[in-house]
């Protein structure tokens, strides 16, 4: 079945430098999008989502971007944190109803 | 959004047995969900609960195997039934109309 995917499973950073998560998904249909962060024995945490209706959306540090003519979606993290080292994840639905995740990027920050 | 508390947040158990795990959320939310997240992995949906009605379950899983409870809009239960080691994984559940709230997990592991 269709299914969301990410590029690269580990992402090392240096603390203070931009992060870029990328993720590819492959339902032509799906219309709303998020991305997650999950540090160790937590829950998945809401980090920001968009609408397939827009191209980009800001939060806090973070930048979603939506990329609907080759189905890519990418968070960037501002000056990333030693805080931010964690698995991101990518999910997708449509009619909003029910999410598809991709597999996930590990993230750590070097100080 | 939505508090969502999960109990218990760990357990270890034999196999052959059954664990129910309760997820309780501080608001009225029409729709729950409960997903598998095997270690190292991302998350895969298990099924809907609805109030009121049977849950709907994703494919590969069944209700003799994992039975969901729905007894008001703010509390579900999941069973995970007669217990292999293969069933260690954190279970989840979620809110949100996408599902996109989640709860802490809980962690199981099964001897």
């Amino acid at each position: 079945g269709e299914s969301v995917g990410l590029h690269l499973p580990t992402l090392s950073v240096q603390e203070g430098d931009n992060s870029i998560i990328n993720c590819a998904y492959s339902n032509s249909a799906s219309d709303y999008f998020i991305w997650y962060k999950q540090e160790s024995g937590k829950g998945p945490q809401f980090i920001i989502d968009i609408r397939s209706n827009m191209d980009k959306r800001q939060g806090q540090r973070v930048t979603v971007l939506l990329n609907k003519t080759v189905k890519h979606l990418s968070l960037q993290i501002a000056a990333t944190q030693p805080g931010d080292s964690a698995v991101y994840f990518c999910a997708e639905s449509t009619n909003d109803y029910k999410l598809s995740f991709g597999a996930g990027t590990t993230v750590t920050v070097r100080a | 959004s939505a508090v969502i508390s999960q109990k218990p947040s760990r357990d270890i158990c034999q196999r052959g047995t059954s664990l129910t795990i309760q997820c309780q959320v501080d608001s009225q939310v029409t729709m729950m969900f409960w997903y598998r997240q095997q270690p190292g992995q991302s998350l895969t949906l298990i099924a809907t609960a609805n109030q009121g009605s049977e849950a709907t379950y994703e494919s590969g899983f069944v209700i003799d195997k994992f039975p969901i409870s729905r007894p008001n809009l703010t509390f579900s239960t999941l069973t995970v039934s007669n217990m292999s080691p293969e069933d260690s994984s954190i279970y989840l559940c979620s809110v949100g109309v996408s599902g996109q709230f989640f709860g802490p997990g809980t962690r199981l592991t099964v001897l």
